[in-house]
């Protein structure tokens, strides 16, 4: 069976400070990976996806993130953060298999102060 | 274009009454999810379906039954609530399982007491 750990459960930054969030995974096949947001309020929303090719991924709003298959991470990053950067952000995965299904990890709060 | 709604958004139980929760996707999307959200748990998946006429379970399925009689809807039903069922319910779908972007509802807080 496939997991998804976050481990930093609330992270706190002021305006323009850089972000990193991490997002490791367990499972042995081939995996898709996913950052998913929710802004307060609201309902999941798709920040950017990993199925194959190039390693470093850029989704929307200025986010990237970097799978590296040998340490089995997949951390979101953004260079400089803004107040409306304010949400929380669910790392996931799913496999290949028949099953497909969606994984999350317990999620991390941003808090980014003005 | 809707895009998956999902009813109804607030709801109060009693232990041991019994609801439906309705999702329905104007997307024609094969793959349905329910997943519940409890925090510091991030979402858990209750029961799935891979199409019309089939769902399977997921993490949690205990305490709850789905049907999905028709593509577009996916039911999830509480026979008999209990208080460890509060929590926000979210439906998703997408187009070909956990290899395409899933489209979430807005969500259904559910409360027992």
């Amino acid at each position: 069976a496939q997991s998804v750990s976050q481990h930093n459960h609330h992270v706190i930054l002021s305006e323009a400070a850089s972000l990193e969030l991490g997002c490791n995974y367990s499972y042995g096949g081939t995996v898709n990976l996913f950052w998913y947001v929710q802004y307060p309020g609201q309902h999941l929303q798709l920040l950017l996806k990993y199925f194959s090719g190039d390693p470093l991924v850029k989704g929307i709003k200025g986010f990237e993130a970097e799978f590296i298959k040998s340490k089995f991470s997949f951390n979101l990053r953004k260079p400089s953060v803004q107040w409306s950067d304010t949400a929380e952000y669910f790392c996931a995965v799913s496999n290949s298999g028949s099953a497909r299904q969606l994984t999350f990890g317990s999620g991390t709060q941003l808090t980014v102060l003005p | 274009n809707a895009g998956v709604t999902q009813t109804p958004k607030f709801r109060v139980l009693k232990t041991g009454q019994s609801m439906t929760l309705l999702c329905a996707q104007d997307m024609n999307h094969e793959y349905m999810y329910w997943y519940r959200q409890d925090p510091g748990m991030g979402l858990r998946l209750i029961h799935y379906s891979v199409g019309e006429g089939t769902t399977a379970k997921g993490e949690v399925p205990d305490g709850y039954n789905v049907s999905r009689l028709k593509k577009q809807n996916f039911l999830l039903g509480l026979e008999s609530a209990a208080p460890s069922q509060t929590s926000v319910y979210f439906c998703a779908s997408s187009y070909s399982g956990g290899t395409t972007e899933a489209f979430f509802g807005q969500g259904t807080r559910l409360t027992v007491v």
